[in-house]
């Protein structure tokens, strides 16, 4: 069973650029969670997902920043133009439906995102 | 509004002492889930552990033990003769089962010398 992929894990951008990063939930999961982890600090909560659903977006800086997870594929997280401060580590995380240990989160191995 | 408060910024110890990180937090529910997570130099989040409000029994593990206190709000992680592997930032964090989000503390980075 294969556990939470994320896929580039590294990425290299440009100022002004535009980053997708991608996550495949384990099998049998429906929630995402998307993390940021900035230089020398925690993980802060950006965006909880449910398939075609938005549930809580409310770590989510305001503009360039958005998030998907499509009724087929992997959820998105996308930053539109992006800047020197979006560098950080970006770590998906998903659990199985409410009622069979939705309570428990298993991330990725992260996406090591670089703004130059 | 959760918090989770890791005072130790950075800790060293050499090989084979025994040290402590704390954890504090802060939450208005009343049911809610503590983990901790291990995150080596590699980068990857190690689950270690996910303990419930309602039981508060201490859990060892291994080398590996916590230290549930509600009456004081914390969530203490000890690690018995460490090793030089066991050299990593360390994450203490909240989940309130009104929501689903993890709140994590800033982290502990335990350095073991040989």
């Amino acid at each position: 069973n294969a556990g939470v992929m994320q896929n580039p894990r590294h990425l290299v951008r440009r100022r002004g650029q535009e980053a997708r990063l991608r996550c495949s939930p384990m099998k049998g999961h429906s929630h995402v969670y998307w993390y940021r982890q900035l230089p020398e600090e925690g993980l802060k909560f950006m965006v909880y997902l449910q398939k075609e659903n938005i549930i809580d977006e409310s770590g989510m800086p305001k503009e360039r920043f958005s998030a998907e997870f499509p009724k087929e594929g992997p959820s998105i997280l996308r930053i539109q133009q992006v800047v020197r401060g979006d560098s950080a580590a970006y770590f998906c995380a998903s659990s199985p439906p409410r009622g069979r240990g939705h309570y428990e989160q298993y991330f990725g191995p992260g996406t090591r995102l670089t703004v130059t | 509004a959760q918090k989770v408060t890791q005072a130790q910024t950075e800790i060293s110890v050499v090989e084979k002492e025994d040290v402590t990180l704390d954890c504090v937090y802060e939450t208005r529910d009343t049911t809610y889930y503590l983990f901790w997570y291990k995150q080596p130099p590699s980068g990857e989040l190690v689950f270690l552990i996910r303990r419930n409000s309602f039981d508060e029994q201490n859990e060892i593990s291994g080398r590996y033990s916590w230290n549930f206190q509600k009456s004081t709000s914390s969530f203490n992680f000890t690690i018995t003769a460490s090793q030089v592997v066991d050299s990593a930032v360390y994450f203490c964090a909240l989940q309130e089962t009104s929501g689903s989000r993890l709140t994590f503390g800033e982290g502990t980075q335990l350095t073991v010398n040989p």
